[in-house]
């Protein structure tokens, strides 16, 4: 257990269907993050929270909407997906503290499965 | 921008042999940069880091990492492998910008046999 549960482990959805992926830390920790990640590719930088803000969006499509209600849980709403939206989706804390720098602790991610 | 490449899609080596897995970076500034690895179906797991000082860091399981700022290099090392080491590696380096956002490579399947 590293203090980052994400729910459900695995989920199958319907491309019209709308759910709702769940990041809980237990950490302390001021920043969340979600990440893609792709067989073969690079892990995807989603969205960045800080201090419960919003503060990075990488050209992520509108079907994915973040919500961030406080600094323990993060929210990926899902709606209208793609089969291409297949993956693994991580979810990851850390402490961010002015002039020091700290790597991240990440849940054990879902497998979403867009059908 | 900063970046990070694994040259490797995977590694091969039989137990008990020394292990490299690497990493090259580019950044603008100072580079600060982690090593991380993933076992089948869990999320990524910290196994050390690079921001100043002594060039070889200690991390987690054993593992080392060389960083050599003249090859913009730092390879993650271990001196004798184990079957139990077969995972994903990531390397990764912050991100210069204002928060703490890490850009991970490709990764690299290191499979040990036994």
């Amino acid at each position: 257990e590293t203090g980052v549960t994400q729910t459900p482990r695995h989920l199958v959805m319907g491309m019209t269907n709308k759910k709702s992926l769940k990041c809980e830390q237990h950490l302390g920790h001021n920043a969340m993050y979600w990440y893609k990640q792709s067989a073969k590719k690079p892990l995807e930088l989603m969205f960045v929270y800080s201090l419960e803000e919003r503060v990075e969006n990488n050209s992520v499509p509108s079907r994915f909407s973040p919500e961030c209600p406080n600094s323990s849980h993060l929210f990926l709403h899902l709606h209208t997906l793609q089969p291409e939206d297949s993956a693994l989706y991580l979810c990851a804390s850390s402490q961010e503290v002015s002039d020091r720098v700290y790597g991240y602790t990440f849940g054990s991610g879902t497998r979403l499965t867009v059908v | 921008a900063q970046s990070v490449a694994q040259p490797e899609d995977q590694v091969n080596v039989a137990e008990g042999n020394p292990l490299t897995v690497k990493c090259t970076y580019s950044v603008s500034g100072n580079p600060y940069l982690f090593w991380y690895v993933q076992y089948p179906n869990r999320g990524l797991q910290f196994l050390l880091k690079y921001i100043t000082g002594d060039n070889l860091v200690k991390g987690s399981y054993g593992f080392e990492a060389e960083f050599n700022k003249s090859q913009t290099s730092f390879h993650l090392k271990k001196p004798s492998a184990l079957v139990s080491d077969s995972a994903l590696y990531f390397c990764a380096v912050r991100d210069g910008g204002a928060t703490n956002k890490l850009i991970f490579g490709t990764g690299t399947l290191l499979a040990v046999q036994p």
